[in-house]
């Protein structure tokens, strides 16, 4: 595809509610990253796929969050029992490979009440 | 943990100043740097990105540089424009995780 895209762009959950975001990677790219960013501060690293293979998750912040890439492309964030401290920008990017330039998403801002 | 530091943290210049833009980060075991913009409800665009091996890269208007041991890198950017204005972030690569500094604010007023 032209860049990488995500969806929903705007997501306005329950507090209690679990919620899924998509993200469609530049046609070819083998990595993957997930960050969250806080409002007025840089992305926090969440985790990190080459291909279908989930290398780090390290960043993840609980274990009620959850990232798939199942066949190497498209990848999905899932957060389950949304808690109102989740609300963020959920960035997505994809590189050709590792140490190479990364293209982001426009992110998906989620919201809990 | 990499801790990544951008200085200032918002700048406000005329048009057609140049500038120089700060990161700073603590563990020099890098394998690359980054430097991104990002405006206002955007994701990020990226601008350089400089392997661990070199000491700056080039691109129109734009000079990166990268001094690994003192754990520096700045982004140069001449005669700016209106244009140039939003936010501009550094990201220091270890292998699989990218750190980001806060960015710096930049304001270029016509």
């Amino acid at each position: 595809g032209a860049g990488v895209s995500q969806s929903p762009r705007y997501k306005v959950a329950k507090r209690g509610q679990d919620v899924a975001l998509r993200c469609d990677p530049i046609s070819g790219h083998v990595s993957l990253f997930w960050y969250q960013q806080a409002l007025g501060q840089g992305p926090e690293f969440l985790t990190y796929f080459q291909n279908e293979a989930q290398l780090d998750k390290s960043g993840l912040p609980s274990d009620r969050f959850f990232a798939e890439r199942p066949e190497g492309s498209v990848s999905t964030l899932k957060i389950q029992r949304t808690q109102q401290e989740d609300s963020a920008v959920y960035l997505c990017a994809s590189s050709p490979g590792q140490g190479e330039t990364q293209y982001f998403g426009p992110g998906t801002r989620l919201l809990v009440l | 943990k990499q801790e990544v530091t951008q200085i200032p943290a918002a700048l406000s210049v005329p048009e057609g100043e140049n500038l120089v833009l700060n990161c700073s980060f603590t563990d020099s075991a890098i394998y690359n740097l980054q430097w991104f913009r990002q405006d206002p409800g955007k994701g990020l665009t990226s601008l350089l990105l400089i392997q661990s091996s070199q000491r700056e890269q080039t691109s129109g208007r734009l000079n990166a540089s990268l001094d690994k041991s003192s754990g520096r890198s700045t982004l140069y950017i001449a005669a700016s424009q209106p244009g140039d204005s939003a936010t501009y972030l550094c990201a220091v690569g270890t292998g699989n995780q990218f750190y980001f500094g806060t960015g710096t604010s930049l304001t270029v007023i016509p």
